[in-house]
C-alpha cells in the first residue's frame, strides 16, 4: 500500500526557502501514470494547490505560486521535493503532498506538516 | 482561475438525515472533472467522489455526486455520527481549485 509522508523543518524565517520532502513507500514514484503534488491548507485560504512533479520530472505550477516554487522528483530516494522561496507569514500553513491521477482528484494524501514563517 | 462557491457555509444536521452540500463554479467544468473530499480535524482530505458522480474506492453509497457545468451537489443520505466534518469540492478542468468548504455539524 503506497503512503505519503511529508518532512522539513516546522520554523522558516520571513524571505528565506521553505524546503519539504515527501517520501513515498509502498511503491515506486517513478513509474506509473501519477501526479504528485503539493497542497496548502492556512485558516485565511483554505487549500490551495501549489503545483506537480509528473513521474517524468516536468512540472506545472499555480499561477500563484509560479513566480517562487520549484518542485523536483528523486526517483533513486523514491520522493519529490518543494521549495518555495521569498516567504512571508502569509505562507504559514499545513503543507499536505498528495498523488493525482491526470483527471482525477487527489486519491493520496500524506499526513500534513505545519509550517511557520516567523523570524 | 474557475472560482469553486460551496454552500450553505455550516449544515447543522441530526444523525439519520440527509445533507445535500452545494458547489457552484464560476465557470463551465469541463469533463465533469469536480471532486469532493471529507476532512476530519488534524487529518488530510479524503477523496469521496471523482468525475462528479463516482464513489471512490471504499466510500459508501450513501454517499452520492451529481451536476455538471457550473452546479454540483454532494448528498449523504443518511447521516451516521463519523460523517461529521468538513466537506470541500474541488475541480481539475482548468488548473486546480478548491471550494471554501461546508461544516456538517451535529445539531
Amino acid at each position: 500500500q503506497v503512503q505519503l509522508q511529508e518532512s522539513g523543518p516546522g520554523l522558516v524565517k520571513p524571505s528565506q526557502t521553505l524546503s519539504l520532502t515527501c517520501s513515498v513507500s509502498g511503491g515506486s514514484i517513478g513509474s506509473g501514470n501519477y501526479y504528485w503534488n503539493w497542497v496548502r491548507q492556512s485558516a485565511a485560504k483554505g487549500l490551495e494547490w501549489i503545483g506537480r512533479v509528473y513521474t517524468s520530472g516536468s512540472t506545472n505550477y499555480s499561477p500563484s505560486f509560479k513566480s517562487r516554487v520549484t518542485m523536483s522528483l528523486d526517483t533513486s530516494g523514491n520522493q519529490f521535493s518543494l521549495k518555495l522561496s521569498s516567504v512571508t507569514a502569509a505562507d504559514t500553513a499545513t503543507y499536505f503532498c498528495a498523488r493525482r491521477i491526470p483527471a482525477h482528484g487527489f486519491d493520496l494524501w500524506g499526513q500534513g506538516t505545519m509550517v511557520t514563517i516567523s523570524s | 482561475e474557475i472560482l469553486l462557491t460551496q454552500s450553505p457555509g455550516t449544515l447543522s444536521l441530526s444523525p439519520g438525515e440527509r445533507a445535500t452540500l452545494s458547489c457552484r463554479a464560476s465557470q463551465s467544468v469541463s469533463s465533469s472533472y469536480l471532486a469532493w473530499y471529507q476532512q476530519k480535524p488534524g487529518q488530510a482530505p479524503r477523496l469521496l467522489i471523482d468525475g462528479a458522480s463516482n464513489r471512490a474506492t471504499g466510500i459508501p453509497d450513501r454517499f452520492s455526486g451529481s451536476g455538471s457545468g457550473t452546479n454540483f451537489t454532494l448528498s449523504i443520505s443518511r447521516l451516521e455520527p463519523e460523517d461529521f466534518a468538513v466537506y470541500y469540492c474541488q475541480q481539475y478542468s482548468s488548473s486546480l481549485t478548491f471550494g471554501g468548504g461546508t461544516k456538517v455539524e451535529i445539531k
